[in-house]
């Protein structure tokens, strides 16, 4: 069955290091999401893209977060520099026409 | 997309009918109602979504009212591996349409 891959599965950096998470979607998806997870709460959108654009990003914190999805594909998220409060699950899914599908997640520890 | 509402949390004994609520009052006539569950530490999973029939499958059932203005996701028969957050979501038809979470409703199966 088909998967949305993310890696790593963990990831600890230290506050002020650059950080970097992969989503690889279902082959013919066209749409992409990243979200952020905080403990106890729900996923909160941070970008969409629609093949390779991104159709919105009104929450993703452009003065350190930034998304890529250069070929329609594969895309990446960067924390840079990475904060204390970034700590959280990141998770990526893809969706065709109807349902999405997400993958197992990132789980960021900065310290 | 339309505003969704649903009870914080909610027990169920294991065996029995898990039936879970949800009201999107304001509702239009192309958002198709979704419902999605988060189990502990894993990425969200669908679980079911319809426009106006109510829908069955392999997980579950979904009731949506002739009005449209609420819907009810039920597990005929709950075992302790559905003890999850249960989010239900207002989602327009076609792609690039945009996939946000609330707070949900933690549902626990109680042996």
């Amino acid at each position: 069955e088909a998967e949305v891959a993310q890696s790593p599965r963990y990831k600890i950096t230290e506050k002020s290091q650059a950080v970097a998470f992969w989503c690889d979607p279902i082959s013919g998806h066209a749409t992409l999401y990243w979200y952020r997870q905080i403990l106890g709460q729900g996923p909160e959108l941070l970008v969409q893209f629609q093949d390779e654009s991104v159709v919105d990003d009104s929450q993703l914190p452009k003065d350190r977060f930034s998304a890529e999805r250069l070929k329609g594909v594969d895309s990446t998220l960067k924390i840079q520099p990475a904060e204390l409060g970034d700590s959280a699950m990141y998770l990526c899914a893809s969706s065709g026409q109807a349902e999405a599908f997400f993958g197992q997640g990132t789980r960021l520890t900065v310290v | 997309d339309a505003k969704t509402t649903q009870p914080t949390s909610m027990d169920c004994a294991e065996g029995r009918a898990a039936n879970l609520p949800c009201n999107h009052s304001t509702i239009s006539g192309n958002e198709y109602v979704y419902w999605y569950r988060q189990i502990h530490s894993q990425g969200p999973q669908y679980i079911i979504h319809g426009l106006k029939n109510n829908e069955t499958n392999e997980m579950a059932s979904l009731i949506i009212t002739e009005d449209r203005k609420s819907s009810t996701l039920i597990l005929p028969h709950a075992t302790l591996r559905d003890t999850a957050v249960y989010y239900c979501r207002a989602i327009s038809s076609g792609s690039a349409r945009q996939l946000t979470f609330g707070s949900g409703t933690q549902l626990t199966v109680l042996p």
